[in-house]
Formats: C-alpha cells, sequence, structure tokens
C-alpha cells in the first residue's frame, strides 16, 4: 500500500529535549511538508522541500530542523528552543511540489507531542 | 496576502440533514482550492478539490464549486450521516506557490 507513515502516533518528552518526528512515504512524490496544529486552529506550515538536500522555512520555522536525505524521508526535529511544542504535528507530500502549479498535498496521520 | 476564512463555531445538525460550509478566500491570481476532513485522532483527508474557476468537485457525497466572482468554495452534503461528523477545513494553494493557507476548520457534529 503506498502512503506516508508517521511515527509514533503518541510522544512524550521531558522539557529542554530535543525529539525528531519520523516521516515516511512511498508515494515518489518530490515534496514533502511539516505542520503543525493547535487545537480550534488550522495548520501552520513549518518547513516544507521540494527536492533532496533543499528545504525552505515555513511560517513557523523558529525552534524546529528538518532534513532531506533521501527522497522518501523528512524527519522533523523539536529543539529545546521551540518555546510551546506540545501540539500536533502532521507531515504532507505532494507528487509534484512548484513544478505543477496545481499540485495537491496528501497528509499522513499525524503525532501527537506532548512536552511534560 | 493569501487567506481563507471559515464561518465561526461548531455545526450541530441531525441525520439526513443538508449541510453547508461556507468558506471565503483571499489571494492574489487564480488559486486552487480544497476540502479537507480530519476525522478524530486522525491526519487530514483529502475531500474534493477544485483548481479553475466554475470547477466543482465533488466526493462522497460532498459537493464545492469554485466561485471566483464571490471568491468563495462552500461545501455542501445533501443528506449527512453520523459518519460525517468530523472537522472539515478549507484550503487553497496559490498558483505556482505550493504553501497551503488552511482555514481554522469546523466541527461537524452529526446526531442520530
Amino acid at each position: 500500500d503506498g502512503g506516508i507513515t508517521q511515527s509514533p502516533k503518541y510522544l512524550f518528552r521531558k522539557e529542554g529535549q530535543n525529539v525528531t518526528l519520523s516521516c515516511e512515504q512511498n508515494l515518489n512524490h518530490d515534496a514533502m511538508y511539516w505542520y503543525r496544529q493547535d487545537p480550534g486552529q488550522g495548520l501552520r506550515l513549518i518547513y516544507y522541500s521540494q527536492i533532496v538536500n533543499d528545504f525552505q522555512k515555513g511560517d513557523i520555522a523558529e525552534g524546529y530542523s528538518v532534513s532531506r536525505e533521501k527522497k522518501e524521508s523528512f524527519p522533523l526535529t523539536v529543539t529545546s528552543a521551540q518555546k510551546n511544542p506540545t501540539a500536533f504535528y502532521l507531515c504532507a507530500s505532494s507528487p509534484r511540489g512548484l513544478a505543477e502549479p496545481t499540485d495537491t498535498q496528501y497528509f499522513g496521520p499525524g503525532t501527537r507531542l506532548t512536552v511534560l | 496576502g493569501n487567506s481563507v476564512t471559515q464561518m465561526e463555531g461548531p455545526v450541530t445538525l441531525s441525520e439526513e440533514a443538508f449541510l453547508t460550509i461556507n468558506c471565503t478566500y483571499t489571494a492574489t491570481g487564480y488559486p486552487s482550492l480544497f476540502w479537507y476532513v480530519q476525522y478524530p485522532g486522525e491526519g487530514l483527508q483529502l475531500l474534493l478539490k477544485a483548481t479553475k474557476a466554475d470547477d466543482k468537485g465533488s466526493n462522497k457525497g460532498f459537493e464545492a464549486t469554485y466561485r471566483k466572482e464571490t471568491t468563495s468554495f462552500h461545501l455542501e452534503k445533501g443528506s449527512v450521516q453520523v459518519s460525517d461528523s468530523a472537522v472539515y477545513f478549507c484550503a487553497l494553494r496559490p498558483y505556482g506557490n505550493n504553501r497551503l493557507a488552511f482555514g481554522k476548520g469546523n466541527q461537524v457534529v452529526v446526531i442520530p
């Protein structure tokens, strides 16, 4: 089955620790994205990547870092510099990214991070 | 800038009722428009989309028409079921830019 997997579904960390969220896709999509969702809010873009070894900051990149060493993987690290990290994190991918003006994003199941 | 506005507050209705969720947008150029649905504890699923003016997206009994003159993309379903209970997000993708802008979402609760 093709799709986007995020692991783990629930993650707990102590304040001051870095934590890395996994996102893998086997859809052969070029572009990948990370969003943050807070209760009662829409999604906000953290980082996105058009191709391997390239990524761009989104609207709320402070306190986060990413890497894109493989086409199918786009891990997100939540660092201790992120002031309010507790949230639901969603990864997405799209077939062509900027190369296709009407490209569509597809989402993974999400990881709920709670910082204690 | 690019933004999406959804009507305030949750929507509660009875099974088999007609559902409308309003969505209006502000964008330069010709964006693509999307409706996503989120079931409790899950990620977003693409429900339908429209990529140009007057296009109608449809899926699972839901429909939305891209109205450029009113900058709207309202979601409708003629007869809802309990299983349609979820949060619905309207989103736009500016032409040539893959940064989605989301509305805040509407919680829909369908009562048997």
